[in-house]
Order: C-alpha cells, then sequence, then structure tokens
C-alpha cells in the first residue's frame, strides 16, 4: 500500500506572495509523480507528470520540482494570486500500479486580497 | 467541449436503492478509472479499464459495485442498495499512455439519506 502524504493541509496566502508546500511518498516504488488542482465546482486540473530524479516543470507562475531518491516533490506558486485558490492534490503511480493513482489528502491554499 | 464528462453531477437517493453513474471520456483514450474522494480525503482508486476490459478492482469495491465500458468508449458504475457510507463524489478520468496525464471530469455528487 503506498503512502502519500501532503503538508500542510491548508495554508492562507497574502496576494502577490510567493509559497510552496511539499508531497512525500515511498522512495523505494516510484514510477510517476502527478500534480493536479482542484477548483471547487470543476474537475481536477492536470497540472504536471514528472518521471525523473531532478525533474522540474514550470506551468506560468506555478513550478514542481521532483527527488525520487529522498521521495518527496515540491509546488511552487510564485506571485500567488486569489484564482489560485484551489486544493492542489499530488498522486504517486508506483512500479506495480498499472497507473492507478495513489493520491494525498491535498493542500488547501486559500489567497487572500 | 471535448473533455471528460459525467452524469449526473448529483444524485440523492435512499438507502438501500440503486443507482447508476455514466462516464464518457476523451475520444481518443484507451484508458478509464473510476475513484471516490470523501471529504477531506483524497480521492481513492476504485477500477480500471483499458478499451473494454476492467484490469483492476480496489477492494473498496465491494460486491454491491459493478463497472462496465462494454464498447471501450464510455463506461458506466453502479451501486446496488446503496447505504450512507457510499455517500461521496464519484470521479471518472481517461487518459492515453502510461505514465500518461489522466483527465478528470467534474464527478458525480452522491448523497444517500
Amino acid at each position: 500500500i503506498l503512502n502519500v502524504e501532503q503538508s500542510p493541509q491548508s495554508l492562507h496566502v497574502q496576494e502577490g506572495d510567493s509559497t510552496n508546500f511539499t508531497c512525500s511518498f515511498p522512495s523505494s516504488n516510484f514510477y510517476a509523480l502527478h500534480w493536479y488542482r482542484w477548483e471547487t465546482a470543476k474537475s481536477p486540473e492536470a497540472l504536471f507528470v514528472m518521471t525523473l530524479n531532478g525533474d522540474e516543470k514550470k506551468k506560468g507562475r506555478i513550478s514542481a520540482t521532483l527527488n525520487t531518491k529522498e521521495g518527496y516533490s515540491y509546488l511552487y506558486i510564485k506571485g500567488s494570486q486569489p484564482e489560485d485558490s484551489a486544493t492542489y492534490l499530488c498522486a504517486l503511480t508506483g512500479q506495480a500500479a498499472g497507473n492507478k493513482l495513489t493520491f494525498g489528502g491535498g493542500t488547501r491554499v486559500l489567497v487572500k486580497p | 467541449d471535448t473533455g471528460v464528462s459525467q452524469d449526473p453531477r448529483h444524485k440523492i437517493t435512499k438507502r438501500g436503492q440503486n443507482v447508476t453513474f455514466r462516464c464518457d471520456p476523451i475520444s481518443e483514450h484507451n484508458r478509464l478509472y473510476w475513484y471516490r474522494q470523501t471529504l477531506g480525503q483524497g480521492p481513492e482508486f476504485l477500477t480500471y479499464f483499458q478499451n473494454e476490459a476492467q484490469l483492476e478492482k480496489s477492494r473498496l469495491l465491494s460486491d454491491r459495485f459493478s463497472a462496465e465500458r462494454p464498447k471501450g468508449s464510455f463506461s458506466t458504475l453502479e451501486i446496488q442498495r446503496t447505504e450512507q457510507g457510499d455517500s461521496a463524489m464519484y470521479l471518472c478520468a481517461s487518459s492515453l499512455a502510461d505514465p500518461g496525464l489522466q483527465y478528470f471530469g467534474p464527478g458525480t455528487r452522491l448523497l444517500v439519506l
């Protein structure tokens, strides 16, 4: 059973500030790491999928890094805007998982104007 | 809109009734997944299909749950004799390759009274 943990569970960010949060996973059973953004009443939106140690991905003001040896990924939001308010989910695909995703509990981000 | 669609978006039912949800994936995607999300948790894997073949079922999927994808296109998830513990958001996702991004629908929110 894969155990994916995200911290913090929630955070409040002032508009314009940058922030980051963590996803940790068992390094011994890694195939791919996915990040999603989920706004209320909408579909979870795929942000990134990363497979290689040291991978860095960027999409606008959002970026992610991956360390498969120590089992963590960071998601960064630069210059937070109110539209960044959402729950950010990370999910792991393990080596024998058949591409099914094992999700963490999410980090709920609220950006205050 | 060519994304993943789900129907209905909301369902309220009485305990003991049967319910059926539908998912229409992105048309060229051969993989289709069902997940369930309860309050405060990340989504949990239920089952997945490659074309019309159901390749894996989670232990979360009791005998009251059945999923089909008869022609390798849309899928249905049926819950028989619903229980209050079945109340959750049921999410469908589709993808192409492994470990390709999974694209999610907006979900069906089920409330069992």
